[in-house]
């Protein structure tokens, strides 16, 4: 059982389209996060949520809004992509509380042409 | 906000070389300090950790030591192996309610036979 998921681990489009990243948790952790890593590997947070409810966003462009629906699931999704959106994003969860470590998921891939 | 900076890559070396990253960090309080490593294609995982000064994390034959007085976390290994290739990631984990952690760039190793 795969304890971080994303879907899809590949994404390609086009310029100005529409698009959604899911990720989904079975470990049971109350908080949940997506990282952004450009092509030269730095990964930088974007948004966190602590059961449901949004406690970071890291002034990224408001083109992305994270959803999540419940507390095993974070979904982002990316309104009229760009180039510069191109990169690998990263689901990650971790248990409440300071001191823990993250759990991520495998990436995914987002290709803007 | 907490910054990481950890030594420039690439860094490339033999078999059973000794191996040093180097990692500084600004963080507010007292951190968590972790090191992250990512294998080709994948996500990142946790390699160690340590949660107060003077401790130290160790695992697979990698250590370091928190330094509160110099702000460092290096990563050391006496003998790398060519399966140690991959992207290194120190983080200070901090934030409170808020906790997160902030990665910097990753040093790539390549450790050739």
């Amino acid at each position: 059982d795969t304890a971080v998921s994303q879907t899809p681990k590949y994404l390609v489009t086009q310029m100005g389209n529409d698009k959604s990243i899911k990720c989904e948790q079975n470990l049971g952790h109350d908080t949940m996060y997506w990282y952004k890593q450009d092509s030269k590997k730095f990964l930088k947070i974007m948004f966190s949520y602590n059961n449901k409810e949004l406690i970071i966003n890291e002034t990224v462009p408001n083109r992305f809004s994270p959803k999540s629906p419940d507390k095993a699931h974070l979904n982002l999704h990316i309104n009229s992509l760009e180039l510069g959106d191109s990169a690998v994003y990263f689901c990650a969860s971790s248990p409440l509380g300071v001191g823990e470590k993250l759990f991520f998921g495998s990436g995914t891939q987002l290709s803007v042409l | 906000g907490d910054s990481v900076t950890q030594m420039e890559g690439p860094v490339t070396l033999s078999e059973e070389a000794f191996l040093t990253i180097n990692c500084t960090y600004t963080a507010t309080g007292y951190p968590s300090l972790f090191w992250y490593v990512q294998y080709p294609g994948e996500g990142l995982q946790l390699l160690l950790k340590a949660t107060k000064a003077d401790d130290k994390g160790s695992n697979k034959g990698f250590e370091a030591t928190y330094r509160k007085e110099t702000t460092s976390f290096h990563l050391e290994k006496g003998s790398v192996q060519v399966s140690d290739s991959a992207v290194y990631f120190c983080a200070p984990g901090s934030g409170g309610s808020n906790y997160k952690l902030t990665f910097g760039k990753g040093t790539l190793l390549t450790v050739n036979p």
